[in-house]
């Protein structure tokens, strides 16, 4: 059963350091979603690609947050300079074009920033 | 904007005891509704959803109303089981959405069903 996955499931870095995520979603799925989640919250809304192009970003994603699908199949997020705040799970999810709102989740990366 | 109001956790309830999580919302004319289960250690997963005023989402025993006059889409079960023990989400999909499932979650209530 190949389903969304992420990588890594658990980064710790300092303040200020950068730090990336990798998502692999269904292969079949052609839309992929970003969202965070802190403790205690359901998951906010980040962006999201349909195939390589993002059609959408929230305005939680501050300049310091980057995301990319560049052939429209893994896609990666990155975050410059991070700070505490910034310390959440972050998941990815991907869907086909078809239905509405069924989203397949991953298990999510959970980041620390000391 | 959209949000989503769930009652806060956590619930615990005995085995084959009757389950209600409360979800109202507020968004602009009539969303699609969900609710997602988040088992321990693993990702969301859909349950159930409802398009449309007054239908009824049903899965694993789990069933809600989509209730357009009071803007709520409660979450009930039977006979609760200890596998039941999860994290349920509320969300709702705008009309207002592209073509995306941009979905807005509420902020989820633990359930431990306990033998």
């Amino acid at each position: 059963d190949t389903g969304v996955s992420q990588d890594p499931r658990h980064k710790i870095t300092k303040r200020g350091q950068n730090v990336t995520f990798r998502c692999d979603p269904i292969s079949e799925h052609n839309r992929l979603y970003w969202y965070r989640q802190t403790l205690g919250q359901g998951p906010e809304f980040l962006t999201y690609f349909q195939n390589e192009a993002q059609l959408e970003k929230s305005r939680l994603l501050s300049d310091r947050f980057s995301a990319e699908r560049p052939k429209g199949s893994f896609s990666t997020l990155e975050i410059q300079r991070t700070e505490q705040g910034d310390s959440a799970m972050y998941l990815c999810a991907s869907s086909t074009d078809q239905g509405i709102g069924e989203l397949f989740f991953g298990e999510g990366s959970r980041l620390t920033v000391l | 904007g959209d949000s989503v109001t769930q009652m806060e956790g956590p619930v615990t309830l005995s085995e084959e005891a009757f389950l209600t999580i409360n979800c109202t919302y507020t968004a602009t004319g009539y969303p699609s509704l969900f609710w997602y289960v988040q088992y321990p250690g693993e990702g969301l997963q859909l349950l159930l959803k409802a398009t449309k005023a007054d239908d009824k989402g049903s899965n694993k025993g789990f069933e809600a109303t989509y209730r357009k006059e009071t803007t709520s889409f409660h979450l009930e079960k039977g006979s609760v089981q200890v596998s039941d023990s999860a994290v349920y989400f509320c969300a709702l999909r705008s009309i207002l959405t592209g073509g995306g499932n941009k979905l807005t979650f509420g902020t989820g209530t633990q359930l431990k069903v306990e033998l």
